[in-house]
């Protein structure tokens, strides 16, 4: 069964750096989002993804955030300056229609220190 | 977006069949339903989708009453590897507007 691979599973960073997240959707998908999980809360939708530029993005989607396809087959997550609560699992998924049959990845756990 | 209600947790033993019950009074005519599974420390795991009556497939079963307010999720002789939180999710099936989660409803199964 196709899969959606995210590196690294964990990334612990001080405050203030930048990390970048990433993706491998599955290859015939033609929608990628992030999502991301603070421990015990909800699935919280960060940004869409269509035909290389953003469709959709949340309120926590601020200016410190922003995303790339940089070729085929990457979808990278970049937050610029780190914040302690930007500690939480994300999550990337990619579908094959919107809003249809999301496949998730594993997820990154970053913690901000 | 239409808003769900899930009971916050169920309980259950090994065996039986698990039905969770989602309301979702203001579902719009060109909203699907959707229902995920989420173990700890994984992303949301696709289960299910439905527009109306009764749709079947080898993990579970939904159920679509003819008013589209409600739907269940049967999930048909539990194991301890169900054990997970399940989220009920309506909203258009084509279309920008993102799914958003609720809080979903943990399921306990227990042996």
């Amino acid at each position: 069964e196709p899969e959606v691979t995210q590196t690294p599973s964990h990334q612990v960073t001080q405050m203030g750096q930048e990390v970048i997240l990433r993706c491998v959707p599955i290859s015939n998908h033609l929608y990628f989002y992030w999502y991301r999980q603070i421990l015990g809360q909800k699935v919280e939708f960060l940004v869409s993804f269509y035909n290389n530029e953003i469709s959709e993005k949340s309120e926590i989607f601020d200016d410190q955030f922003s995303v790339e396809r940089p070729d085929g087959s990457n979808f990278t997550l970049k937050i610029r300056s780190t914040k302690l609560e930007d500690s939480a699992m994300y999550f990337c998924a990619s579908s094959p229609l919107s809003n249809y049959g999301y496949t998730f990845g594993s997820g990154t756990r970053l913690t901000v220190v | 977006l239409a808003k769900t209600t899930q009971p916050i947790s169920m309980d259950s033993y090994e065996g039986q069949e698990v039905n969770i019950t989602c309301s979702h009074n203001n579902i719009a005519t060109n909203d699907y339903i959707t229902w995920y599974q989420q173990f700890p420390s994984q992303g949301p795991r696709f289960i299910i989708q439905g527009y109306k009556t009764k749709v079947t497939n080898e993990v579970a079963s939904l159920f679509i009453p003819a008013d589209r307010k409600s739907s269940t999720l049967s999930l048909p002789r539990v194991s301890l590897s169900d054990t997970a939180v399940y989220y009920c999710l309506v909203g258009p099936k084509a279309g920008n507007t993102p799914l958003v989660f609720g809080k979903g409803t943990r399921l306990s199964v227990i042996a």
